[in-house]
């Protein structure tokens, strides 16, 4: 079974504060790959970044990161000094290997909201 | 590359009403996939298809139907139109040729029934 747990549903935050947002997953694959999404107020979906399961190195990109842990099935994504174009719900996904032909696994989504 | 196009954007549907939501993707994709998002919650898979004339049911099916006549077109049919129904939906598409099989999303097209 493929599974993917987002158990914040709603951060708050002030601009220029740092914030973590939470993705724990389940899969008996040894193969997989996550990936992260925004979708802002305009309700498109934006794809922030990929992982397969036998890269750990953590990835940062600008004011993004991202933390793989695969002792502890999670895939955490962090803003550094956020802003208020941040604002936006952020999804967590999954594919297994033998996830039928691509399909991905949403989290239920943590709603980020990052006030001036 | 226009990439994932959708139309309507935004519906409203009676109960009882039938209609189509229609997605086309221009990366010649074999795989296509329309998924649902209902507020609060994560997208869920409705159908999909590998290819020209194949589709099959996903997580979600109840009260949709799909067909695939072409690589780039990939409606899906809403016939008799629910509440339950209400949603935001998403056609997205994927290459084969990529073992993570990155998929492109379309904008969305948010139906609401009343």
């Amino acid at each position: 079974a493929q599974k993917v747990t987002q158990a914040q549903t709603e951060i708050s935050v002030v601009e220029k504060e740092d914030v973590t947002l939470d993705c724990v997953y389940e899969t008996r694959d040894t193969t997989y790959y996550l990936f992260w999404y925004k979708q802002p107020p305009s309700g498109e979906l934006v794809f922030l970044i990929r992982r397969n399961s036998f890269d750990e190195q953590n990835e940062i990109s600008g004011r993004y990161s991202w933390n793989f842990q695969k002792s502890t099935s999670s895939f955490n994504f962090t803003i550094t000094a956020s802003q208020v174009v941040d604002s936006a719900v952020y999804f967590c996904a999954l594919r297994g290997r033998g996830s039928t032909l691509g399909r991905l696994y949403f989290g239920r989504g943590t709603q980020l909201t990052v006030w001036p | 590359n226009a990439g994932v196009t959708q139309t309507p954007k935004f519906r409203i549907l009676k109960i009882g009403q039938s209609m189509t939501l229609q997605c086309t993707q221009d990366m010649n994709h074999n795989y296509m996939y329309w998924y649902r998002q209902d507020p609060g919650m994560g997208l869920k898979l409705i159908y999909y298809s590998v290819g020209a004339g194949i589709t099959d049911k996903g997580e979600v099916p109840n009260g949709y139907n799909v067909s695939r006549s072409t690589t780039e077109d990939f409606p899906l049919r809403l016939e008799l139109a629910a509440p339950s129904q209400t949603s935001v939906y998403f056609c997205a598409s994927s290459s084969p040729g990529t073992d993570s099989y990155e998929q492109y999303f379309g904008p969305g097209t948010r139906l609401t029934v009343t």
